[in-house]
């Protein structure tokens, strides 16, 4: 019965290759949210989508393609791995749009070589 | 946009002291998040002020939020090793978008 799931929890991938992660809340509710931490604990939002349409793409390289099936998943495909991808990505949700608390998932730790 | 600035970056204390961390801003916030994560764990609200001068506590946890909006702060009276994380404060850029502050990383002596 977790809140928000990702996976997987770790990936480990060569440089240029092509990798996806993928996200599930089951809490109802209407926004999700892609974050990246750094090495630095700097956590920095990069999209987030409510009821499946993007509402906020930060400056984020193309490379980077969210997909939102529905408004209980939300996908992030990375195109074209590079060394600076290499981070823990964390997806998120609430309950709309708005001043409310996000609910985290447990992380996914991207190693790029 | 809106960004905080937190301090102290990093924090060690012996188990049983006090610990305070600060967050501040150059405008005024509409409202402003406080969020938890543990070693190798993931970011867990802990509570939202919105009103002026707010203070809120959760058991040794104290939240203030400044008479003008423009600062907040966590104090945790008497640590505890499950203390033990880095400690967020998050503001909102417009209704949409959360900005976390860079986090102080709190470790503790037993």
């Amino acid at each position: 019965d977790t809140a928000v799931s990702q996976t997987p929890k770790y990936l480990v991938t060569q440089m240029g290759n092509d990798k996806s992660i993928k996200c599930e809340q089951n809490l109802g509710h209407d926004t999700m949210y892609w974050y990246k931490q750094d090495s630095k604990k700097f956590l920095k939002i990069m999209f987030s989508y409510n009821n499946k349409e993007l509402i906020i793409n930060e400056t984020v390289p193309n490379r980077f393609s969210p997909k939102s099936p529905d408004k209980a998943h939300l996908n992030l495909h990375i195109n074209s791995l590079e060394l600076g991808d290499s981070a823990v990505y964390f997806c998120a949700s609430s309950p709309r749009l708005g001043f409310y608390e996000q609910y985290f998932g447990p992380g996914t730790r991207l190693t790029v070589t | 946009g809106q960004q905080v600035m937190q301090i102290p970056q990093y924090q060690h204390v012996q188990e049983g002291e006090d610990f305070t961390t600060y967050c501040n801003s150059s405008t005024t916030l509409s409202n402003i998040q406080w969020y938890k994560q543990r070693p190798g764990g993931h970011p867990v609200f802990l509570i939202q002020l919105v009103k002026s001068g707010e203070v809120k506590k959760q058991k040794r946890l104290t939240f203030q939020f400044g008479e003008a909006k423009k600062n907040s702060s966590l104090h945790i009276t008497a640590t505890q090793t499950t203390d033990v994380g880095t400690y967020f404060c998050a503001v909102f850029q417009g209704a949409q978008k959360l900005v976390f502050g860079q986090g102080t990383r709190l470790t503790i002596n037993p």
